[in-house]
């Protein structure tokens, strides 16, 4: 069965500092993946997404970028963060519905 | 700007009581999908409708689309507080692009 990970769950970062999401997913190959941000009692913001190993579609222009170095990862980073990147983080397989990890809850102080 | 835009906002109501939500989107679509959300956690995948569709049942759960009217409904019937949770539609601008709205906030009393 297919199952996917990411972390970390929660950190807590300082304005300025970099930032790494990791998210992998097993028992399936080849799989789009997503990111997704939601603020606090919002819905969900699409940010990236990628349909291939290093092909990665921009939703939003901002300081944060993605990359699929292989196929089953997808990592979010930033080089430097703003408060506004603080919120909730998720990323997701599909192949037609959406599978989501847990989320990783960014809080940029 | 968000494709999907859920309706009602906020939803509360008594356990067992039928709760409707719905959904109006801006383009054409595929198909048209509806996920939960517990606080603070991923999303569950509920149901997806093709855009061929017009009814479709899962267990308690019903969703109706109207391509006409760029609309869809979520029906819960007899519904548990189990079911207290974010709702959210989600459609297809392409194969690889879903856009989520921006969601129903139910709450199931006991």
């Amino acid at each position: 069965s297919q199952t996917i990970h990411q972390w970390p769950a929660t950190l807590v970062q300082p304005v300025g500092s970099p930032l790494s999401l990791e998210c992998t997913v097993e028992g399936t190959s080849n799989p789009n993946l997503y990111w997704y941000r939601q603020a606090a009692g919002r819905g969900l913001q699409l940010l990236f997404y990628s349909v291939g190993i290093g092909q990665i579609s921009s939703e939003v222009p901002q300081n944060l970028s993605a990359s699929r170095p292989q196929d089953r990862q997808f990592i979010l980073s930033s080089k430097k963060l703003l408060l506004s990147d603080s919120g909730f983080y998720l990323c997701a397989w599909s192949r037609v519905e959406l599978f989501f990890g847990e989320g990783s809850r960014l809080t940029v102080l | 700007s968000q494709q999907g835009e859920e309706d009602p906002q906020a939803l509360s109501i008594q356990e067992g009581e039928n709760a409707t939500m719905n959904c109006s989107y801006k383009t054409s679509i595929n198909n048209l999908q509806w996920y939960r959300q517990n606080s603070g956690r991923g999303l569950v995948h509920l149901i997806l409708i093709r855009s061929n569709e017009r009814e479709k049942h899962s267990g308690r759960l019903r969703v109706t689309l109207d391509t006409s009217k760029k609309s869809s409904s979520l029906l819960i019937t007899a519904s548990r507080a189990a079911d207290t949770a974010s709702y959210f539609c989600v459609t297809d601008l392409s194969s690889y692009k879903l856009i989520f709205g921006s969601g129903t906030r139910l709450l199931v009393r006991p």
